[in-house]
């Protein structure tokens, strides 16, 4: 029972270097998002998806796309990494009724040089 | 003014304690009152939730949801070396993007045996 799967778990990337962290989920999920976390900050929303093709913009989007092609896949794409990108990105991913969990990744810590 | 706020602590207590955990928010529409907890390079994981005001009990945890004031509480009883991690809120409105968890910052507690 893996549950919410992220990969990699570290990485460092150059200023301006593209990537991609990848999420998967073997629930039948239909609602997954990414967040990032940063001291003082707490968790940020960066985009959501509430079924395969349907994304939407959370709070702090800019300098990340997403993609749902399949229900288990939410992929999250850095398009030209930044050192204020530096931080740890968890995905997570709920059923659909509002009084259930979000069951989060173990996190990708992410450095930004 | 933070839709959600809490003390990042850190809050550090001797084992067998009672620990109490604060939150205020300022959105009248959140129903469901979260509390996460997320131990050292972990993701966060639900430990229980509250429907509207009231209280509701698990073992040694109570939360505790005051809506007059907009005050959401967490007391941890008989606290124990394993409770040690940092402890998230999140209150969530029914229905709308259900996964768009608004998170407080986190309170880091130590307990001491």
């Amino acid at each position: 029972n893996a549950g919410v799967t992220q990969t990699p778990k570290f990485q460092v990337l150059k200023t301006g270097q593209s990537m991609t962290l990848q999420c998967a989920q073997d629930m039948n999920h239909e609602y997954m998002s990414w967040y990032r976390q940063d001291p003082g900050m707490g968790l940020r929303l960066i985009h959501y998806s509430v079924g395969a093709g349907i994304t939407d913009q959370g709070e702090v989007p800019n300098g990340y796309n997403v993609s749902r092609s399949t229900t288990e896949d939410f992929p999250l794409r850095l398009l030209s990494a930044a050192p204020s990108q530096t931080s740890v990105y968890f995905c997570a991913s709920m059923a659909g009724a509002a009084n259930q969990p979000q069951h989060f990744g173990d996190g990708t810590r992410l450095s930004i040089l | 003014q933070k839709e959600v706020e809490q003390d990042p602590g850190p809050l550090s207590v001797p084992e067998g304690a009672i620990v109490s955990l604060n939150c205020t928010y300022s959105n009248s529409a959140f129903q469901y009152f979260m509390w996460y907890r997320q131990y050292s390079r972990k993701g966060p994981e639900l430990l229980m939730y509250t429907y509207s005001s009231g209280n509701k009990e698990d073992g040694r945890f109570t939360a505790q949801v005051d809506k007059s004031s907009k005050y959401i509480s967490l007391f941890i009883r008989d606290s124990q070396p394993s409770d040690s991690a940092t402890y998230l809120c999140a209150p969530k409105r029914y229905g709308g993007a259900t996964n768009k968890l608004i998170f407080g910052t986190g309170t880091l507690l130590a307990v001491q045996p």
